[in-house]
């Protein structure tokens, strides 16, 4: 089955570390899209991408890296700027955005990554 | 830019009963509109969505939902509810238009269903 695949489900930080966290998607969507998710704010957005090689920051990007060298990968970095890293973290893919029928497909999500800080 | 308001952080509700989780938005072009689940520990789930069309929509599990644009709600509904609905449920808007791509989502409403 086609499905959005994160890994690992949970993840581990020390103090000036950068960690990566993984987003596989074999549904062949090209945009892809990176969230946190804190008690009570809902989900907000970090980067998103909505073709190979190009992303753009989203409401939250500070402290955070994205890549897209592939369609079906998009790795998020937590890097040691980000200060307050403990959140769920999800990511999430649709059909290309645009003008025409596909583009008000809802976007898909994979089951999270829990961050936490040692 | 549009936003997204759930009156309700929490919901608790008896097994069988009614009932409704509020959903308000702002936009100043049309929109489309969502709901999904998140059971704990997991992803998000599409229940429904209303792209344009009968403002009244169904979707998975017996819920629906309610498109009013003077009101500018999006109210999901269930007749009837089952331990199982115990989950937390998201609005969420889309902007049409060429080139909006992003889901602006609510904060989010704990639905707790009592046995």
């Amino acid at each position: 089955d086609g499905g959005i695949t994160q890994s690992p489900k949970y993840l581990f930080r020390k103090e000036g570390q950068n960690v990566t966290l993984s987003c596989e998607q074999n549904l062949n969507h090209d945009a892809m899209y990176w969230y946190r998710q804190d008690p009570g704010q809902g989900l907000r957005l970090i980067y998103y991408s909505q073709i190979v090689n190009d992303f753009q920051k989203g409401d939250i990007a500070e402290g955070y890296s994205v890549s897209r060298e592939k369609k079906e990968s998009f790795p998020l970095t937590v890097t040691s700027a980000q200060k307050n890293p403990t959140a769920f973290y999800l990511c999430a893919s649709s059909p290309k955005e645009g003008p025409g029928p596909r583009s008000n497909q809802p976007q898909h999500f994979g089951d999270g990554t829990r961050l936490s800080i040692l | 830019a549009q936003s997204v308001t759930q009156l309700d952080s929490q919901v608790p509700v008896f097994e069988e009963a009614p009932v409704e989780l509020r959903c308000n938005y702002s936009s100043s072009v049309s929109v489309y509109l969502f709901w999904y689940v998140q059971y704990p520990n997991q992803g998000l789930q599409l229940l429904l969505k209303y792209l344009s069309g009968s403002t009244l929509v169904k979707g998975i599990n017996g819920f629906e939902a309610e498109f009013n644009k003077s009101q500018t709600s999006f109210h999901l509904r269930k007749p009837s509810v089952h331990i199982s609905d115990t989950a937390e449920y998201f609005c969420a808007v889309r902007t049409s238009g060429a080139g909006s791509y992003q889901l602006t989502f609510g904060k989010g409403t704990k639905l707790s269903v009592i046995p």
